[in-house]
């Protein structure tokens, strides 16, 4: 059964073209997450929604916005996409207590050309 | 800064032998995650280790946490190739919401 799905799967944009990368849940998790993911690196984590409390990391850039409408649904806006923001994006969950596993959906690979 | 280090970065191993690898981590925490993950797919959960002196084992992987001395150890048992991946460790700075801060990662390859 599909927990966090994570689409389109595969995103190739143009060079400052806004793309808009979507994650939901059937877990109904409090905490929603976005990874970025280049190669051969670890995951960094962008933001996170604890509810509607949005979390942003101090180093990620601007051009990386998000929104959660409701619990089961998150997105990643990037407004103008630039070469070095190719990287596998990544949703996670988390219920939000003291049991903090995080589950990972199967990534959006995005390419910038 | 939490900062977590993990050691080596690759390994080449025979199968049917045994190998740690190590994670440590800069900040006090008692909760640390092992995960997976396979060339191009997504990350999947192995190991959450709440305390010190947590060890959980699944099949021929075992973790385990010393808080404090800010490490847990990844071991193999007579490696298998189908453990070839990248394993993570990764660390939660805060009690709620986790903020979870990764290690590089260690790339794991068995040979036949």
């Amino acid at each position: 059964d599909a927990m966090v799905i994570q689409n389109p799967r595969y995103q190739v944009t143009q060079f400052g073209k806004p793309v808009t990368l979507s994650c939901s849940q059937t877990l109904n998790h409090n905490v929603m997450y976005w990874y970025q993911q280049k190669s051969s690196q670890a995951p960094k984590l962008l933001f996170h929604y604890y509810d509607k409390d949005f979390n942003n990391e101090a180093d990620t850039p601007d051009n990386f916005q998000s929104r959660r409408p409701n619990t089961s649904f998150c997105f990643l806006d990037i407004r103008s996409p630039g070469l070095g923001d190719a990287a596998m994006y990544l949703c996670a969950t988390s219920l939000g207590d003291e049991q903090e596993t995080q589950y990972f959906g199967p990534g959006t690979r995005l390419l910038v050309l | 800064e939490l900062k977590v280090e993990q050691n080596p970065l690759f390994l080449s191993m025979q199968e049917g032998k045994n190998y740690t690898i190590y994670c440590n981590y800069s900040t006090t925490s008692d909760r640390l995650y092992w995960y997976r993950q396979d060339p191009g797919k997504s990350l999947e959960s192995l190991f959450v280790l709440l305390s010190n002196g947590a060890v959980k084992q699944e099949g021929r992987l075992m973790a385990s946490l010393d808080t404090k001395a800010r490490l847990s150890t990844l071991h193999i048992t007579a490696a298998v190739h189908d453990l070839s991946a990248t394993y993570f460790c990764a660390v939660d700075e805060e009690t709620s919401g986790s903020r979870l801060t990764f290690g590089e990662g260690t790339q794991l390859t068995v040979n036949p």
